[in-house]
């Protein structure tokens, strides 16, 4: 199975800091496609995971645009420009190039 | 509106069976691939599979972690999936999720609330 380490494990941010999380993959998310699968989800807390951006770039509607991802082959980053109190919670990465999908371990974003 | 909704968790004795349904509505059931996803408390979720949609035949895939053991089904002309749960062991203890998958990319853009399973003794 394909392994997604999130680093760090935990961030803690004061409102309208950056932030940036890694996921590193243990095998390239390429797809013979040429498309790379790697999605990034928000849980907040007592709530369902959300998606935030899929396939390393692209934001879900309604997303606001201060979240951005970037990356390729094993090496993706999810970068939040301004952090706002909604934005706190656990985001995981996830993969869908291999089967069976698998996510990450998860960030919590809390509060400094 | 997307609405996922999912049923039928509890409490259920360790080598026990249990059935879990998702209902869906507002949008076309039949065109979509659906998912069950579930979640220990505080980890990480982990995917049990899918059943394709119309198109591709309603076919399954299954993490191997599961597979032999759990059997994802649909019902389409009631708008239903279903994960039938047999012989459970304690480590199956989560909460479920269904998840429909977006149909050109894979990735989940609606999840239900999820229902939480226990096996205990």
């Amino acid at each position: 199975d394909v392994v997604l380490t999130q680093t760090p494990p935990t961030l803690s941010a004061t409102i309208g800091q950056s932030v940036s999380i890694s996921c590193r993959s243990s095998q390239s998310l390429l797809d013979s496609d040429g498309d790379t699968y790697l999605n990034w989800l928000l849980q907040r807390p007592g709530q369902s995971p959300q998606l935030l951006i899929y396939s390393v770039s692209n934001l879900e509607s309604g997303v606001p645009n201060r979240f951005s991802g970037s990356g390729s082959e094993t090496d993706f980053t999810l970068k939040i420009s301004g952090v706002e109190a909604e934005d706190l919670g656990v985001y995981y990465c996830m993969q869908a190039t291999h089967a069976p999908l698998t996510f990450g371990g998860g960030t919590k974003l809390e509060l400094k | 509106e997307v609405k996922l909704l999912e049923s039928g968790g509890g409490l259920v004795q360790p080598g026990g069976s249990m059935r879990l349904s998702c209902a869906a509505s507002g949008f076309t059931f039949t065109d979509f691939y659906m998912n069950w996803i579930r979640q220990p408390a505080g980890k990480a979720p982990e995917w049990l599979g899918f059943i394709r949609n119309k198109a591709n035949g309603y076919t399954t895939e299954y993490n191997p972690s599961v597979k032999g053991r759990f059997t994802i089904s649909r019902d389409n002309t009631q708008n239903m999936l279903y994960l039938q749960m047999n012989t459970l062991r304690a480590e199956d203890a989560a909460t479920y999720y269904c998840a429909r998958m977006y149909t050109t990319d894979p990735y989940f853009d609606y999840w239900g609330q999820g229902v939480m399973v226990t096996v205990s003794s």
